[in-house]
């Protein structure tokens, strides 16, 4: 079976750029998970979704970040305008929770670098 | 509040020894599940292992053992002989057991280095 797909695998953008993040989850999982990872905040979760809806997104940093989940297999998270200090991994996960499968499983990560 | 935290930044040892990487967690729920991820140098987090908060059995699976003691909050990892290919950070999380939470709180992480 597929793991968690994200693409692209590596970004690198200038400042002021838009930047797509694309994640498809394992097919038949209910919840979508959005995480950062930086050297100096580790891992953070921005947003998660259950059923296409976002259920809690406290964790975006600014209005320049807005995550969409348009149907059970398809997640973007888009950030815009860039800024530096965005640089870091971003992990899409997802899981099947109520069951004994309720772990998240994570993708390979897109590293965003912008300049 | 949820956190956990992983007292080790680095350790390094030598192929053969055995490790253990530490873990202490605090939540005011009473339930709740406890997982180990595994991040190797190409940077992808590699679930190891859950456990649920009413499980406190220890489990062992090939090298990995995983000792989890709730009257000390403590879910530790031991890797029996080591080697090179446990290279990697290994962070220790927690989550909410039903509800409609799910937010994983991360530990920091512990790199762990296995020198030939």
């Amino acid at each position: 079976d597929a793991g968690v797909i994200q693409s692209p695998r590596h970004e690198v953008t200038e400042m002021g750029q838009e930047v797509t993040l694309r994640c498809k989850p394992i097919s038949g999982h209910d919840y979508l998970f959005w995480y950062r990872q930086t050297m100096m905040r580790g891992l953070e979760l921005l947003i998660y979704f259950n059923n296409n809806v976002p259920i809690d997104d406290s964790g975006m940093p600014e209005d320049r970040f807005s995550a969409k989940m348009p149907n059970a297999s398809f997640s973007t998270l888009k950030i815009q305008p860039s800024e530096p200090r965005d640089s870091a991994v971003y992990f899409c996960a997802s899981s099947l929770i109520g069951t004994s499968m309720d772990t998240q499983y994570f993708g390979p990560g897109t590293r965003l670098t912008v300049l | 509040a949820q956190k956990v935290t992983q007292a080790q930044t680095e350790i390094s040892v030598v192929e053969k020894e055995d490790v253990t990487l530490d873990c202490v967690y605090e939540t005011r729920d009473t339930t709740y599940y406890l997982f180990w991820y595994k991040q190797p140098p190409s940077g992808e987090l590699v679930f190891l292992i859950r456990r649920n908060s009413f499980d406190e059995q220890n489990e062992i699976s090939g090298r990995y053992s995983w000792n989890f003691q709730k009257s000390t909050s403590s879910f530790n990892f031991t890797i029996t002989a080591s080697q090179v290919v446990d290279s990697a950070v290994y962070f220790c999380a927690l989550t909410r057991s039903g509800g409609s939470n799910y937010k994983l709180t991360f530990g920091k992480g512990t790199l762990l280095t296995v020198n030939p």
